[in-house]
């Protein structure tokens, strides 16, 4: 088993349509959650970070959090044909910052 | 206020050969991680070094080796390249303390023929 798992893809979203994308852990000790978004040839962007349950937005992105279902997700609002990416998710454990395990991450086609 | 930069952007070399990559993270970072993405796949943890010293390494041969500077910089170094050393490299920039977040630079494109 993987440690961190995501839906592969990719993920086709209508624009102005919500997008969401799921992530699991295996590590009930992970203690901090990350979502990234990479463009093809890219590095990764980090656009999210959730550390405690239930659900965290900044602007058209919401990141939920479950530790008893060891679940993340990304739900993006109104979803634009530049929100097109592979989407990593991270997880990290309190005493090991700076080393994450990705999922295999999942892409998003956003169609006009 | 410069990111993380990373050098070179692209890198082409024969097997066998040594590479080195060099990173500057984020002014006032002191955590250095460096990550390995092979096409399909997430990125795959190599090296973490935190005030010079390592915090953390990832399932890598001993071909593969990493030092931090005084300034905080850092090297990765891979010898006797294979050509499953093919990757891009890409390392993040973090404060080791305070925050868990971390920030990638652009990413070296090694390619090796």
């Amino acid at each position: 088993q993987k440690e961190v798992e995501q839906n592969s893809g990719p993920l086709s979203v209508p624009e102005g349509a919500i997008a969401s994308l799921n992530c699991t852990y295996s590590d009930r000790v992970s203690q901090s959650f990350f979502w990234y978004r990479q463009y093809s040839g890219k590095s990764p962007e980090l656009i999210m970070s959730i550390y405690s349950n239930g659900d965290k937005e900044d602007g058209r992105f919401t990141a939920q959090l479950n530790k008893a279902s060891q679940y993340v997700s990304l739900l993006i609002r109104d979803s634009q044909p530049s929100d097109s990416a592979t989407y990593l998710c991270a997880v990290t454990k309190e005493d090991s910052w700076g080393k994450f395990q990705f999922g295999a991450g999942t892409q998003v086609v956003v169609t006009p | 206020d410069a990111g993380v930069t990373q050098s070179p952007t692209h890198l082409i070399k024969t097997r066998g050969q040594h590479v080195t990559l060099r990173c500057s993270p984020i002014s006032g970072h002191k955590s250095v991680s460096w990550y390995q993405q092979v096409l399909g796949q997430g990125p795959q943890f190599i090296f973490q070094y935190y005030e010079k010293e390592e915090r953390g390494r990832g399932n890598f041969p001993d071909r593969f080796s990493a030092r931090q500077f005084p300034n905080y910089s850092s090297e990765l170094n891979v010898n006797a390249l294979l050509l499953g050393d093919s990757a891009l490299y890409l390392c993040a920039s973090s404060d080791g303390t305070v925050s868990p977040e971390a920030f990638f630079g652009q990413g070296t494109r090694l390619t090796v023929v």
